[in-house]
C-alpha cells in the first residue's frame, strides 16, 4: 500500500457536464474526507466518512455535489453540472480514528478539476 | 465552526534564519492543532502536531508553541535550509467524535540560499 490515491490527476471538461472522481485511501484507515483546495487557500472541507457512514457535509457542498463510500473501502466524488466556480483541486484524505496518533490525515496528491 | 486565521501569507528567509508562522482559532473546544507542509505539485503532510494538554512540542529544527488563553499557537524553524520552502498550513480541530480539522489559508515560505 502507497498511500491514498485519487483519480484522474487532472480533469477539463466542459460547463454542464457531470464530472466524477475516485479516492482509494490506506486500506486500514476508517475514515475518509474530501477537501477542495483553490489557488491561494487551505483546503476546505467538504464530506467525511466513517467507514461507508457519511457522518458530515459542508454547506460548501451543494445539491449537485454527491459522495459515497460503498463498502467502506474507496469513495467517489460527483458534481453533477458543473460551474466554473466548480475549478479547484479536490484533495481526498484518510486517517485511522483509533490510532495512538488519531487527527492525523493522510492526503492524496489530488484531483485538478478545470471547468471551461 | 471553528475559524482559523493564518499570518504571513508569504515569508521570504535567507538560509539559516528563523521563520515563524501563527494561527489564531475561535472555538476554545479545539484541542488538536497539526500542522501541515505541501511542496509544490505535492500532498500536504503532516510535519508535527500539539494537543492542547502541553504548550510547547519540538521535533529537530521544528518547534510549536501553544497558547491556549489566547487561542493561538505558533510554528518555528530554525536554520532554514532551501529544502524547507513550501506552503505550511496549520488546522484545528475536536478530537474524538466527528474529527474535522479546520485548516488556515497558508503561508509560502521561501528560503534563499
Amino acid at each position: 500500500d502507497t498511500g491514498v490515491s485519487q483519480d484522474p490527476r487532472h480533469k477539463i471538461t466542459k460547463r454542464g457536464q457531470n464530472v466524477t472522481f475516485r479516492c482509494d485511501p490506506i486500506s486500514e484507515h476508517n475514515r475518509l474526507y474530501w477537501y477542495r483546495q483553490t489557488l491561494g487557500q487551505g483546503p476546505e472541507f467538504l464530506t467525511y466518512f466513517q467507514n461507508e457512514a457519511q457522518l458530515e457535509k459542508s454547506r460548501l457542498l451543494s445539491d449537485r455535489f454527491s459522495a459515497e463510500r460503498p463498502k467502506g473501502s474507496f469513495s467517489t466524488l460527483e458534481i453533477q453540472r458543473t460551474e466554473q466556480g466548480d475549478s479547484a483541486m479536490y484533495l481526498c484524505a484518510s486517517s485511522w480514528s483509533l490510532a495512538a496518533n488519531t487527527g492525523e490525515l493522510f492526503f492524496g496528491e489530488g484531483s485538478r478539476l478545470t471547468v471551461l | 465552526g471553528e475559524n482559523v486565521e493564518q499570518h504571513p501569507s508569504t515569508l521570504s528567509v535567507q538560509e539559516g534564519d528563523s521563520a515563524v508562522i501563527k494561527c489564531t482559532y475561535s472555538d476554545s473546544a479545539s484541542n488538536y492543532f497539526p500542522w501541515y507542509k505541501q511542496e509544490l505539485g505535492k500532498r500536504p503532510q503532516l510535519i508535527i502536531d500539539i494537543r492542547s494538554n502541553v504548550g510547547e512540542k519540538k521535533d529537530q529544527r521544528i518547534a510549536v508553541t501553544l497558547n491556549k488563553t489566547a487561542k493561538h499557537f505558533s510554528l518555528h524553524i530554525t536554520e532554514t535550509q532551501p529544502e524547507d520552502s513550501a506552503v505550511y498550513f496549520c488546522a484545528a480541530s475536536k478530537s474524538g467524535g466527528s474529527y474535522i480539522p479546520t485548516f488556515g489559508r497558508g503561508t509560502s515560505l521561501i528560503v534563499h540560499p
